[in-house]
């Protein structure tokens, strides 16, 4: 069966520092990756994905993830956090097989908070 | 503009009395699927649906109906709500079996007094 963790439920960072956010998964073939940010009061926004291909990923708002098969990990960087960057971030997979649905596993989720 | 709609944002309801979440999409989406979020427990799927009139359960059905008649809706239907119904619900959509992600609706925080 397929998982995900999410090392810290809780992560702070001064503004313009470097923000890491830790997620590994565990499946029996690569699935596909993704990470969501979660503002308050607010649905699920995807940040970026991995499916296949190039494995450092690049999405929205200056964020990027890179996919390493031996480690199982998929970690969410961003070289300079902003104070807007405040949020709960989700890691999640999604198997390959057909019925499934696209079933999306989700981690436990990581609040990021940005000090000044 | 692609979205995902869900009608009501915010419900209080009594123990018992049947309610139903509305979901719509936009996108021409096959794949829909209901989930609840809970502190601590994260996101788990209700129900899942990848075409019209396919349905299945998720992690957490009991307690949860769903129809797809339609391909842009894909409603929730508590037909006695309890407390533990307490939660706040996510409606998404993919286009493809959730390979491209899915793009998730504003959220109904549900009340169950």
């Amino acid at each position: 069966a397929q998982s995900v963790t999410q090392l810290g439920s809780h992560v702070s960072v001064s503004e313009g520092a470097l923000v890491l956010l830790r997620c590994n998964y565990s499946s029996s073939v690569p699935p596909y990756l993704f990470w969501y940010v979660q503002y308050p009061n607010q649905g699920l926004q995807l940040l970026l994905k991995y499916t296949t291909g190039a494995t450092l990923v690049k999405g929205i708002n200056g964020f990027e993830a890179e996919f390493k098969k031996s480690e199982t990990s998929f970690h969410l960087t961003k070289p300079s956090a902003h104070m807007s960057d405040a949020a709960e971030y989700f890691c999640a997979v999604s198997g390959k097989i057909y019925n499934q649905g696209g079933k999306l596993i989700f981690g436990q989720g990581t609040e990021l908070s940005v000090k000044p | 503009e692609a979205q995902v709609t869900q009608n009501p944002r915010y419900l209080i309801t009594v123990t018992g009395k049947k309610l139903t979440v509305t979901c719509s999409q936009n996108m021409n989406h096959e794949y829909m699927s209901w989930y609840r979020q809970d502190p601590g427990l994260g996101l788990r799927q209700i129900y899942y649906s990848m075409n019209v009139e396919v349905t299945d359960k998720g992690d957490v059905p009991e307690g949860y109906k769903v129809s797809r008649k339609e391909k842009r809706n894909f409603p929730l239907i508590l037909e006695s709500p309890s407390p533990n119904q307490t939660s706040l619900y996510f409606c998404a959509s993919s286009l493809n079996r959730g390979q491209y992600g899915y793009t998730f609706g504003s959220g109904t925080r549900l009340t169950v007094v």
